[in-house]
């Protein structure tokens, strides 16, 4: 099992551009999230799914969009870049069954500059 | 909205001295969760706490679920250099569909 992956694991972008944030799960977890951290902050939710074909908004969703077509992927997309979306973005995937169910499984992180 | 405020921010530490944190909320939660992570890294689960004035120990990591439901600890005992990182509680909230996390302390161990 690989776990979370995500790609590209740094960006820099101009002011304006686009660009999705891929984020694939192998453990077919139904749960997936997309968080962003700030430096010296916590993490704050920007979307969530639920499964396949649903998905719903964090605390922190503008100039963000999302899409989940399949239980494997949850990208993140940006459409209009700017300086305050420079962060590092986690995807995390979660079972929701199990032993401890609310465990989260956290991807290695993209670092995104907007300049 | 709900938050969850954990103290210290940061410590600096000798190798081998015992660390404590904590994490607290002005509104009831059900369950605590410990996180750690590595610097470069996503954050990984350390500990989960289900019941008020549950211990828990995982290693030389202890946590409890305060008695109020409000707050939980997290004591680190003799610490080593890879104990450096970021602790983060944290704790599901919206019918467990999403989870809040505090901002974190951030451990430095000095061998």
């Amino acid at each position: 099992n690989a776990g979370v992956t995500q790609t590209p694991k740094f960006r820099i972008l101009k002011i304006g551009q686009s660009m999705t944030l891929q984020c694939t799960q192998d453990m077919n977890h139904n749960y997936m999230y997309w968080y962003r951290q700030d430096p010296g902050m916590g993490l704050k939710l920007i979307y969530y799914s639920v499964g396949a074909g649903i998905t719903d908004k964090g605390e922190v969703p503008n100039g963000y969009n999302v899409s989940r077509s399949t239980t494997e992927d949850f990208p993140l997309r940006l459409e209009l870049a700017a300086p305050s979306q420079t962060s590092v973005y986690f995807c995390a995937s979660s079972p929701r069954t199990g032993v401890i169910q609310e465990t989260q499984y956290f991807g290695p992180g993209t670092r995104l500059l907007v300049l | 909205g709900q938050q969850l405020n954990q103290s210290p921010q940061s410590m600096f530490i000798q190798e081998g001295e015992d660390v404590s944190m904590n994490c607290t909320s002005s509104s009831i939660f059900n369950t605590w969760l410990w996180y750690k992570q590595d610097p470069g890294e996503g954050p990984v689960l350390l500990i989960a706490l289900y019941k008020a004035g549950e211990l828990t120990s995982n290693g030389r990591l202890t946590a409890q679920f305060g008695i109020t439901r409000k707050d939980s600890f997290l004591n680190i005992s003799a610490s080593i250099p890879s104990d450096v990182g970021i602790y983060f509680c944290a704790g599901p909230v919206s019918g467990g569909f999403k989870t809040i996390f505090g901002a974190g302390t951030r451990l430095f161990v000095k061998a």
